[in-house]
């Protein structure tokens, strides 16, 4: 079974630059979440989608950042214009249903300079 | 709100000892799962142990075993015989109708 994809792994940009991160659950996988995770912090979740819709983007800063899920598969997630506090590992996870666990990518490093 | 609290910043165990790390949480709901995943440099997220809350029994896995307090909303890992590849961020995960993670211990397994 192929995992969560993720591209790119490594993005350095520009503060006040856009940016773009792209991720492909699991196939069968409807729902879908995409973390922050700063250095040393635990992963804060910015938005969790159930097939096409969003269930919950309380934590995104919506001024900045944005994330669609077309057709309820892949899923993008943009930054514009980024800020030097975006620099951080952005992940991407996927779960079957409610009671099994997430599957996650191997993320995506920011760095604003 | 669900949080997850992980007090324990830094730990470390010598080699083939057994080490606790402790999660705490709190919520409202009835039906979640709890989870500790493995995060090691490469960035990975990987599951270690997965507990249903509606379970008496705690999980275990191998090396890995849970103590399951749901009256005290207590979660904490035990490895047991450590090894060097047991070093690693290990992050507690609460999973109800969201999933959110702790700030995660910083293992350290010394030779």
């Amino acid at each position: 079974e192929a995992g969560v994809a993720q591209s790119p792994r490594y993005k350095i940009i520009e503060k006040r630059q856009s940016v773009a991160f792209w991720c492909n659950p699991i196939s069968g996988h409807a729902t879908l979440y995409w973390y922050q995770q700063i250095l040393g912090q635990g992963p804060k979740l910015l938005i969790q989608f159930q097939n096409n819709g969003v269930v919950d983007d309380s934590q995104l800063p919506k001024d900045r950042f944005s994330a669609e899920r077309l057709k309820g598969v892949d899923s993008t997630l943009k930054i514009q214009p980024a800020k030097l506090e975006d620099s951080a590992v952005y992940l991407c996870a996927s779960r079957y249903q409610g009671n099994t666990e997430a599957f996650f990518g191997q993320g995506t490093r920011l760095t604003v300079v | 709100a669900q949080t997850v609290t992980q007090s324990q910043p830094e730990m470390s165990v010598q080699e083939a000892e057994t080490v606790t790390l402790s999660c705490t949480y709190d919520t409202s709901e009835s039906d979640y799962y709890l989870f500790w995943y493995k995060q090691p440099p490469s960035r990975q997220m990987i599951l270690v142990i997965r507990q249903e809350a509606y379970k008496q029994q705690n999980a275990t896995e191998n090396r890995f075993s849970v103590n399951f307090q749901k009256a005290a909303k207590s979660f904490s890992l035990k490895i047991s015989d450590s090894q060097l590849g047991d070093a690693a961020m290990y992050f507690c995960a609460y999973a109800g109708n969201q999933f959110y993670f702790g700030t995660g211990t910083s293992l350290t397994v010394i030779p």
